[in-house]
């Protein structure tokens, strides 16, 4: 069974206070990771795909890299707006084509 | 370029009821995938079509069905409605389908059933 976990549940963080949320994951044959910013009674917003380890992808404030084992969101220098649940979610290369999503990060940036 | 539309955006059912709801992908994405989103369960898969064929289907049981039209739009139906259905139904869009595309999301149907 594919698993994905984040952490931390809740963040909140300072404007300009940097820091990363993890997501681990288990899944048989990765064929990609995803990343989605989800803000209260909305639908998800694409991100990122992360595809081999090693790989790195960046969007204003926002890193994303990726290991066998896990990825980190990074942000730099956050700010209020960055506030929103951050979704890790993977898919793999073979068997149900489906994104098998974590339970979320949500994060809060104060002025 | 317009995004992925759900319609309607609110419902509320009384149990027992059915309910009908609408997803327009991306104009030229094949792959409409359906999933329900609860503060318990997080985000759960319930059906994949793709050029209005059935390709993926998640642990939901029977009363949870979909199809999709010759113009890639999708229906999702929830027949017996149970208070536990109450959810945000989120509709994703994209070309060919995991797993070598992504997935964009609508804004989801919040539905809630009394």
């Amino acid at each position: 069974e594919d698993q994905v976990t984040q952490s931390p549940e809740a963040l909140r963080l300072q404007e300009g206070e940097s820091s990363s949320l993890n997501c681990s994951y288990t899944v048989s044959g990765l064929r990609g990771l995803f990343w989605y910013r989800q803000d209260p009674g909305k639908g998800p917003e694409f991100l990122f795909t992360l595809y081999s380890a090693g790989e790195e992808k960046e969007k204003e404030r926002l890193k994303a890299t990726l290991t066998k084992k896990e990825s980190f969101l990074h942000i730099t220098a956050p700010k209020p707006e960055d506030s929103a649940t951050y979704l890790c979610a993977v898919s793999r290369v073979q068997g149900a084509q489906k994104l098998v999503f974590g339970q979320g990060t949500r994060l809060t940036i104060n002025p | 370029k317009a995004g992925v539309t759900q319609t309607p955006r609110y419902l509320i059912k009384t149990r027992g009821q059915q309910v009908t709801l609408s997803c327009s992908p991306i104009s030229g994405h094949r792959s409409v995938s359906w999933y329900q989103q609860t503060p318990g369960q997080g985000l759960q898969f319930l059906f994949e079509y793709f050029s209005e064929t059935q390709r993926n289907k998640g642990n939901f049981p029977g009363r949870f069905s979909g199809r999709q039209f010759s113009n890639s739009r999708s229906e999702m139906n929830v027949s017996t409605l149970e208070l536990g259905d109450s959810a945000l139904y989120l509709c994703a869009s994209s070309p060919q389908g995991l797993p070598n595309t992504e997935a964009f999301f609508g804004q989801g149907t919040r539905l809630t059933v009394v």
